[in-house]
């Protein structure tokens, strides 16, 4: 079974242009989220989506954005880059069971983001 | 106080030691528990789930005490391949809070011939 796939792997961008990070989950499963991880610092929650929905974000500025598509894969959009911007993206998929309950996150293999 | 605390190490240990990682979180509303893996610059894998008091898989044993707010992991007869970051992952449950994970800053093991 194929795990969770997220492309480019690696991405150079200058201050103030965009980026889009694309990230495809495990089949089955119907959330996916985005994780932030800077140089030295643990992995910091960006955003959730489930069946299309965004369920939740993390304590970032509005220029990070994202979506789900029908076929649950899922893009990350950073506006405006800064330079304190660079680091590794990290998307991870699970299953969403009734009653709110969530199962085990399985991460991709990132894209790493320089901003010049 | 931090939302998960951890040991940051590095935990240099010989091949065939045992080894345990402590790990404490803040919100007693948290409803699941998890360690990970994660070699360097790589992604996080999943190592262990904890729902309940405890969990065991082979050298791996992680146990959960809810009233201290504290997990652990124990690593026995330790691998060259052990040696990685682990992280203590927090799920905070249900609310506003519901699906995003809370990750430690990882604890680094090193584990020598």
């Amino acid at each position: 079974e194929a795990g969770v796939t997220q492309s480019p792997t690696h991405l150079i961008k200058t201050r103030g242009q965009q980026a889009t990070l694309r990230c495809s989950p495990i089949s089955g499963h119907t959330s996916v989220y985005w994780y932030q991880q800077a140089l030295g610092l643990g992995l910091q929650f960006l955003l959730w989506y489930d069946e299309g929905e965004e369920r939740n974000r993390g304590n970032f500025p509005p220029r990070f954005s994202g979506r789900q598509f029908p076929n649950y894969s899922s893009e990350l959009n950073v506006n405006a880059l800064e330079l304190e911007d660079s680091a590794l993206y990290l998307c991870a998929s699970s299953l969403l069971g009734g009653g709110g309950k969530t199962y085990e996150q399985y991460f991709g293999p990132g894209t790493r983001l320089t901003v010049t | 106080r931090k939302e998960v605390e951890q040991d940051p190490g590095p935990f240099n240990v010989p091949e065939g030691a045992t080894v345990a990682f402590n790990c404490t979180y803040s919100n007693s509303a948290s409803q699941s528990f998890f360690w990970y893996r994660q070699d360097c610059r790589k992604e996080p894998k999943l190592l262990m789930s904890v729902y309940s008091s405890g969990n065991e898989d082979g050298r791996f044993t992680a146990q959960l005490n809810r009233a201290s707010q504290y997990i652990s992991l124990l690593i026995r007869d330790s691998k060259l391949s052990d040696s990685a970051t682990y992280l203590c992952v927090v799920n905070p449950g249900y609310g506003g809070s519901q699906g995003n994970l809370i990750f430690g800053k990882g604890t680094k093991l090193s584990v020598k011939p």
